[in-house]
């Protein structure tokens, strides 16, 4: 089955701590994005890699960082920096360029702080 | 900077009910307006995707249209059912400005449907 995979479902963070958030495609996708999300409000961009060995910074990158060694795996670390990691955390995937561009999306992260 | 607004934030209706979801953009440069379906504590699944071009498009029971002139889009649901009870949310594909080619979502609208 073709799809976008996340794990874990739920991941705790200690204070001070580093945690890395997997997200994985068998969709031979390009593009791949890490989503935020909180109670009430839309989805807002934390970072996105167009491809392998490059990435860009979205609207809420401070207190994040990523990598993409492998065009199938795009993992999201959210570091000590991060003052308010709790949200709900999505990675999505696309082709790229077109206007019938759309997005296919993991079944998210949960992050809770203790 | 695009900014995307749904309203009503939420909306609960008896069951067989047809019923409008509102979507507005502040910038008309976009490639492209998406309406997404979440279910609680899950990812996003893509509902219907309007180009730029297109006025409207339909899948069964749900119905898009888009006037990218005035910034609005609404998702009309035919004879609702318990089980479309989720959380929709709008996104906009933008063409033009810092935001290009990347997505800017919509806060999304919680819709119930009561046996």
């Amino acid at each position: 089955d073709g799809g976008i995979t996340q794990s874990p479902k739920y991941l705790f963070r200690k204070e001070g701590q580093n945690v890395t958030l997997s997200c994985e495609q068998n969709l031979n996708h390009d593009a791949m994005y890490w989503y935020r999300q909180d109670p009430g409000q839309g989805l807002r961009l934390i970072y996105y890699s167009q491809i392998v060995n490059d990435f860009q910074k979205g609207d809420i990158a401070e207190g994040y960082s990523v990598s993409r060694e492998k065009k199938e795996s795009f993992p999201l670390t959210v570091t000590s920096a991060q003052k308010n990691p709790t949200a709900f955390y999505l990675c999505a995937s696309s082709i790229i360029g077109g206007r019938s561009e759309t997005q296919y999306f993991g079944p998210g992260t949960r992050l809770l702080v203790l | 900077k695009q900014e995307v607004t749904q309203i009503p934030a939420a909306l609960s209706v008896p069951e067989g009910e047809n019923l409008v979801l509102n979507c507005s953009f502040t910038d008309s440069a976009i490639y492209n307006l998406q309406w997404f379906r979440q279910d609680p504590g899950k990812g996003l699944t893509s509902l219907l995707l309007i180009q730029s071009s297109q006025r409207e498009q339909t899948s069964g029971r749900l119905n898009a249209s888009l006037d990218k002139s005035s910034g609005r889009s609404t998702l009309y649901i035919a004879a609702s059912q318990p089980g479309d009870s989720a959380t929709y949310l709008c996104a906009v594909l933008n063409a033009g400005g810092t935001s290009y080619g990347k997505l800017t979502f919509g806060q999304g609208t919680i819709l119930t449907v009561h046996p």
